[in-house]
């Protein structure tokens, strides 16, 4: 099967840009997640997604990060205006039955670099 | 509290030398899963086992292995014969209940592997 789709690989960006992300989790995984993980540091869960419903959005910070998963299969992230700390890797990941140990599948992820 | 401590942050070791990461955890749940996952320099997370709180069998996967023991809460990983392409961070993963019955992974720090030749 296919695995999670994510893109652009790379961006770098002054600070006060607006960037967006893009994830196409494996077909069927029903919940999506966006993680930030900073050099140095595991992931930090951003958002959790069941189908195009949010579950968790606690570490979301919701002044400039924003997502949505239309229609339940891809997602989006945004980040406006970006800040020198959003400088990062994001990882997408996707699991079958809310995560209930079926194990998460990672994108390659989106390597931020915010200038 | 919902923790999972790494508390080797970086291990250099020479080629063909076992080595084992160490993993602790500490959950209220009563079921939950653990899992190791392993991130070249590449950058993705590569899965490398799951295990539920139920089953406190080890695991041999070719030069891998796991040990789990609740008694002390620890899920450790060992590595026989490393390789250099071993060199990664290795996170170790705790799946613990979330928001409307759904569940969320919380990490360790990762531990810096490097493998020498």
């Amino acid at each position: 099967e296919a695995g999670v789709a994510q893109s652009p690989r790379y961006k770098i960006i002054e600070k006060r840009q607006s960037v967006a992300f893009w994830c196409n989790p494996i077909s069927g995984h029903a919940t999506l997640y966006w993680y930030q993980q900073i050099l140095g540091q595991g992931p930090k869960l951003l958002i959790q997604f069941q189908n195009n419903g949010v579950v968790d959005d606690s570490q979301l910070p919701k002044d400039r990060f924003s997502a949505e998963r239309l229609k339940g299969v891809d997602s989006t992230l945004k980040i406006q205006p970006a800040k020198l700390e959003d400088s990062a890797v994001y990882l997408c990941a996707s699991s079958l039955l809310r995560g209930r140990g079926y194990g998460y599948t990672f994108g390659s992820g989106t390597r931020l670099t915010v200038v | 509290a919902q923790k999972v401590t790494q508390a080797q942050t970086e291990i250099s070791v020479v080629e063909k030398e076992d080595v084992t990461l160490d993993c602790v955890y500490e959950t209220r749940d009563t079921t939950y899963y653990l899992f190791w996952y392993k991130q070249p320099p590449s950058g993705e997370l590569v899965f490398l086992i799951r295990r539920n709180s139920f089953d406190e069998q080890n695991e041999i996967s070719g030069r891998y292995s796991w040990n789990f023991q609740k008694s002390t809460s620890s899920f450790n990983f060992t590595i026989t014969a490393s390789q250099v392409v071993d060199s990664a961070v290795y996170f170790c993963a705790l799946s613990v209940s979330n928001a409307g019955n759904n569940r969320k992974l919380i990490w360790g720090l990762g531990t810096s592997l490097a493998v020498n030749p």
